[in-house]
């Protein structure tokens, strides 16, 4: 059964650089038809899309984070990971990696929230 | 990018009663659109997929509809456990995705 884990720091300062990682396990991560992807939430708000990728490193991104995001992955060891550039208060948020099936809709980590504060 | 518009932001509805969630996409995404059931301190869950597909392990209950750009999901007999926030989201433009703002199912 697929898993997905995100990791990475709780608390990031202003300015500095937000980067996670999640952990493929139950599926393989070089899957054809399959996009893996990263996709927040701010405390009592919606959601946003962010960014994916395909196994073979094809990325795709959210037009209003692109300056600031990129997208990759490691398949050797399963993972992909996300980083965000010059972080704000508006990027507190729970952050959702996510498998993504053109199909099927989408399978979901249990996320983990990051906090933007000095 | 397409913009998904959800309605109404809460439905108020008592327990056995049936609720009628809408989306509307701003172009059409024909049936490339779920929905899904978020509880607090969860993650979202799918429901539906391919606009009126149920998902794995979904009740019967929950039914989706649709086509273009006016979706609707439709929750037949309310349980106590159905009352959560629905998101519905598109990507017609594979993978990135738009997601509408909620729709909050409450007592």
């Amino acid at each position: 059964q697929l898993q997905l884990q995100e990791s990475g720091p709780g608390l990031v300062k202003p300015s500095e650089t937000l980067s996670l990682t999640c952990t493929v396990s139950g599926a393989s991560i070089r899957t054809s038809n399959y996009y893996w992807g990263w996709i927040r939430q701010p405390p009592g708000k919606g959601l946003e899309y962010i960014a994916s990728i395909y196994y073979s490193g094809s990325t795709y991104y959210n037009s209003s984070l692109k300056s600031r995001v990129t997208i990759s992955i490691d398949t050797s060891n399963s993972q992909f990971s996300l980083s965000l550039t010059s972080v704000t208060a508006a990027d507190t948020a729970v952050y959702y990696c996510v498998r993504q099936s053109y199909r099927y809709g989408s399978d979901w980590g249990q996320g983990t929230l990051v906090t933007v504060s000095a | 990018e397409v913009v998904m518009t959800q309605s109404p932001a809460t439905l108020s509805v008592s327990p056995g009663e049936r609720a009628t969630l809408s989306c509307r996409a701003s172009e059409s995404v024909v049936t490339n659109l779920a929905w899904y059931q978020q509880r607090p301190g969860q993650p979202p869950r799918l429901l539906i997929y391919g606009a009126s597909t149920r998902a794995a392990d979904v009740p019967a209950r929950f039914s989706g509809s649709g086509f273009g750009t006016e979706f609707t999901l439709t929750i037949s007999s309310l349980q106590s456990e159905d009352f959560a926030v629905y998101y519905c989201q598109q990507w017609n433009n594979w993978p990135t995705y738009t997601f509408g703002q909620g729709t909050k199912l409450e007592i």
